[in-house]
C-alpha cells in the first residue's frame, strides 16, 4: 500500500528557504502513469497547487510561484522535494505532497500533511 | 489560469438529506474534474475522478456528473461521517486549481 510522508522545517524566518521532503513507501516513484506533486492549504482557506515532478526529474510549476519553487526527486531514496525561498507570513500553511494520476491529473494519494509557519 | 467557483460555500443538512454542491469552471474542461472530501485535520481524500468515476472504496451514495464548465456532486443519503469539506479541481490544463471548497455542516 503507497503511503506518502511529509518531513522537514515546520518553522522557518522571513525571508528564509523552505525546504520539505516526501518519502514514499509501498511503490517506487518511477511506476508509471503517475507524477508527484506538491500542494499547500492555509489555515482556514483552500488549496493550491504548487507544481509536480516526473521521476526523470522533469517539473511544471505554479506560475504563481515559479520564481521561488524547485521541485527535485531522488529516485535512489524514493523521494522527492520542495523547495520554497523568499519566505513570507503568506507561505504559512499546511504543505502537503500527493501522487497524481496522470489522465484525469487527479490527485489519489496524500501524504499527512506539515503546517510551516513563517516567523521571525 | 482556469477558475473553479463551488456553490454554495456551506450548507446545512441533516442524516438522511440529499445534499448537491456544485462547481462551475471558468471555461471549458470536459469532463477533467475531481472531487475532494476533506475532514477536519485530514488530507483531502479522492473521491471522484474524471466528474464521473467513483474511487474504489467510496461509497455510492456519491455521484458526479457534467462536462464542459458545470458539475455537480451529489450525496444521494447524508451520513455521520460525510460531515466536512468539498473541494472541485480541474485536471485540464495547469495550474491546476481547485474551487474554494463547500463546508457541509450538520443541521
Amino acid at each position: 500500500q503507497l503511503q506518502l510522508q511529509e518531513s522537514g522545517s515546520g518553522l522557518v524566518k522571513p525571508s528564509q528557504t523552505l525546504s520539505l521532503t516526501c518519502v514514499v513507501s509501498g511503490d517506487s516513484l518511477t511506476s508509471t502513469g503517475y507524477s508527484w506533486s506538491w500542494i499547500r492549504q492555509p489555515p482556514g482557506n483552500g488549496l493550491e497547487w504548487i507544481g509536480y515532478i516526473y521521476h526523470t526529474g522533469s517539473t511544471n510549476y505554479n506560475p504563481s510561484l515559479k520564481t521561488r519553487v524547485t521541485i527535485s526527486v531522488d529516485r535512489t531514496k524514493n523521494q522527492f522535494s520542495l523547495k520554497l525561498n523568499s519566505m513570507t507570513a503568506a507561505d504559512t500553511a499546511v504543505y502537503y505532497c500527493a501522487r497524481e494520476v496522470r489522465g484525469p491529473d487527479a490527485f489519489d494519494i496524500w501524504g499527512q500533511g506539515t503546517l510551516v509557519t513563517v516567523s521571525s | 489560469d482556469i477558475q473553479m467557483t463551488q456553490s454554495p460555500s456551506s450548507l446545512s443538512a441533516s442524516v438522511g438529506d440529499r445534499v448537491s454542491i456544485t462547481c462551475r469552471a471558468s471555461q471549458s474542461i470536459s469532463t477533467y474534474l475531481n472531487w475532494y472530501q476533506q475532514r477536519p485535520g485530514s488530507a483531502p481524500k479522492l473521491l471522484i475522478s474524471s466528474s464521473s468515476t467513483l474511487q474504489s472504496g467510496v461509497p455510492s451514495r456519491f455521484t458526479g456528473s457534467g462536462s464542459g464548465t458545470d458539475f455537480t456532486l451529489t450525496i444521494s443519503s447524508l451520513q455521520p461521517e460525510d460531515f466536512g469539506s468539498y473541494y472541485c479541481q480541474q485536471g485540464s490544463s495547469t495550474p491546476w486549481t481547485f474551487g474554494q471548497g463547500t463546508q457541509v455542516e450538520m443541521k
